[in-house]
């Protein structure tokens, strides 16, 4: 199974900060990551696909990058809505899997 | 946009069985790929399985194999999730997803509760 580690797992931030999260597969997954937010009590939303390609209708502070084993979500200019938790998942076989979550909480 | 409404919330002895129902919008069941993926009380997300057309069926993950079984009811547009001989550690948030763009999901289900106590 690839193994896909997240990180921090956690981290503390203000309104208008960049932050980024990084996601490292245990193998090459070429482009075949996918990023999302989850809030509580809601269902997980897709906001980057392919890598560094933007679900339809997600805000353009939202950006990824990477290739092979290593990625990253940044976020550019943090807003209130996205005090979350963000998972990385990849899509290029199965089993499919996630890394464990980065909680991005507020300074 | 297709839309999915799962099933009400759950609570079940350890050793029985749950179904859990995905209903989708727009006739669409046919032409759409939909996986299942929990979420157990302050863990991460896992997947469980779904149709995967390179496969050419449903693949399940190897962890839940023979205890896990995902089919559909065209007529009704619907998929189930049943999930036998439940333990403790299947209590979790079941959600319904769609596969797009190579099994990145992009639409998902509101989420069905599963609790199992004794």
């Amino acid at each position: 199974d690839i193994q896909m580690t997240q990180s921090p797992s956690s981290l503390a931030a203000s309104v208008g900060d960049r932050i980024t999260i990084s996601c490292r597969a245990s193998q090459s997954i070429s482009y075949f990551l996918n990023w999302y937010q989850h809030k509580s009590g809601k269902a997980p939303k897709l906001l980057i696909y392919a890598a560094s390609r933007l679900q339809s209708g997600v805000p353009s502070r939202f950006s990824g990058s990477g290739s092979g084993t290593d990625f990253t979500l940044t976020i550019s200019g943090l807003q209130p809505e996205d005090f979350a938790t963000y998972y990385c998942q990849q899509s290029y076989g199965t089993p499919l899997t996630f890394g464990g979550g980065t909680k991005v909480e507020i300074k | 946009q297709v839309q999915f409404v799962q099933s009400g919330a759950e609570v079940k002895k350890p050793g029985a069985s749950v179904k859990v129902s995905c209903k989708v919008s727009e006739n669409t069941l046919t032409q759409i790929s939909i996986h299942w993926v929990r979420q157990a009380p302050g863990k991460g997300l896992e997947w469980m399985g779904g149709f995967d057309p390179e496969h050419g069926g449903i693949v399940y993950a190897q962890n839940l194999q023979g205890r896990v079984s995902m089919t559909e009811d065209t007529s009704t547009d619907t998929v189930y999730l049943e999930v036998n001989s439940l333990r403790s550690e299947d209590s979790a948030m079941y959600y319904c997803a769609k596969s797009a763009y190579r099994r990145a999901f992009d639409v998902w289900g509101q989420g069905t509760l599963v609790t199992v106590s004794a």
